[in-house]
C-alpha cells in the first residue's frame, strides 16, 4: 500500500498568513493527488486535484505543487473561511490512501 | 445541482449487520465510478471501497475485505454498502462520494453529508 505522510500535523497561523502544507507519498505516484479542506461536521471538500489543478469553485488563494513523491498545499494569504483539517488523498491505485491531516487554527 | 444523500446508518451490536444507500441526483449517475469513505470519532479519513460506472468492477481496504459488499442500481440512482460482520472498530461516519479522475476512482469531487454508524452492544 501506498503510505502518504502528511506534515505537519497542525499549525498556527494568523489571517493574512502564507501557510505550506506537505504530503509525502511512500512510492511513485506520478501526479495522482488531491487536497480536500474538512471543516468540523462537515463532509471533505475537494480542493485540488492532479497535483495542481484547481477545482471549479475553490479559491484562486489555494494552489499545488509536486516534485517527484513530495507535494505541497499552499494557502498564499490564509482567510477566516480556511481554518479547517486539510488532507491529501492518492488516486494513483488501489487501495486509494489519506494523509493523516493537518489542522489550521488560530494563532 | 449535484447532491448525494445517505441513509441506513444507526447502532447494531458486533457481528450484526447494516445496509448503507446513497441517493443521488443532479448528474448522470451510471457514467461516474462511486466510492465510500469513512472516518470514526475524531480521525482521519479511510478510504472503504469503489465500483465502477457500471458495477462491473468493486475494489475494498483491506480492512473491509470479505465483511463488505459494495454494489449500485442505476436505475434507482443509489450506491449501496452491505456492511457484515460488523466490529467496533466499524464505528464511524460513511461518506459516499462521486468520483473522476485516473481510472475513474481517483478523487472525490462530490461528497453527501454522512451517515454515523456505531458498532456497539
Amino acid at each position: 500500500d501506498i503510505q502518504m505522510t502528511q506534515s505537519p500535523s497542525s499549525v498556527s497561523a494568523s489571517v493574512g498568513d502564507r501557510v505550506t502544507i506537505t504530503c509525502r507519498a511512500s512510492q511513485g505516484i506520478n501526479s495522482w493527488l488531491a487536497w480536500y479542506q474538512q471543516k468540523p461536521g462537515k463532509a471533505p471538500n475537494l480542493l485540488i486535484y492532479t497535483a495542481s489543478s484547481l477545482q471549479s469553485g475553490a479559491p484562486s488563494r489555494f494552489s499545488g505543487f509536486r516534485s517527484g513523491t513530495d507535494f505541497t498545499l499552499t494557502i498564499s494569504s490564509l482567510q477566516p473561511e480556511d481554518f479547517a483539517t486539510y488532507y491529501c488523498q492518492q488516486g494513483n491505485s488501489f487501495p486509494l490512501t489519506f494523509g493523516g491531516g493537518t489542522k489550521v487554527e488560530i494563532k | 445541482e449535484v447532491q448525494l444523500l445517505e441513509s441506513g446508518g444507526g447502532l447494531v451490536q458486533p457481528g450484526g449487520s447494516l445496509r448503507l444507500s446513497c441517493a443521488a441526483s443532479g448528474f448522470t449517475f451510471s457514467s461516474y465510478a462511486m466510492s465510500w469513505v469513512r472516518q470514526a470519532p475524531g480521525k482521519g479519513l479511510e478510504w472503504v471501497s469503489a465500483v465502477n460506472n457500471n458495477g462491473g468492477s468493486a475494489f475494498y481496504a483491506d480492512s473491509v475485505k470479505g465483511r463488505f459488499t459494495i454494489s449500485r442500481d442505476n436505475s434507482k440512482n443509489t450506491l449501496y454498502l452491505q456492511m457484515n460482520s460488523l466490529r467496533a472498530e466499524d464505528t464511524a461516519v460513511y461518506y459516499c462520494a462521486k468520483t473522476f479522475g485516473g481510472s475513474g476512482y481517483s478523487y472525490g469531487d462530490y461528497w453527501g453529508q454522512g451517515t454515523l454508524v456505531t458498532v456497539s452492544s
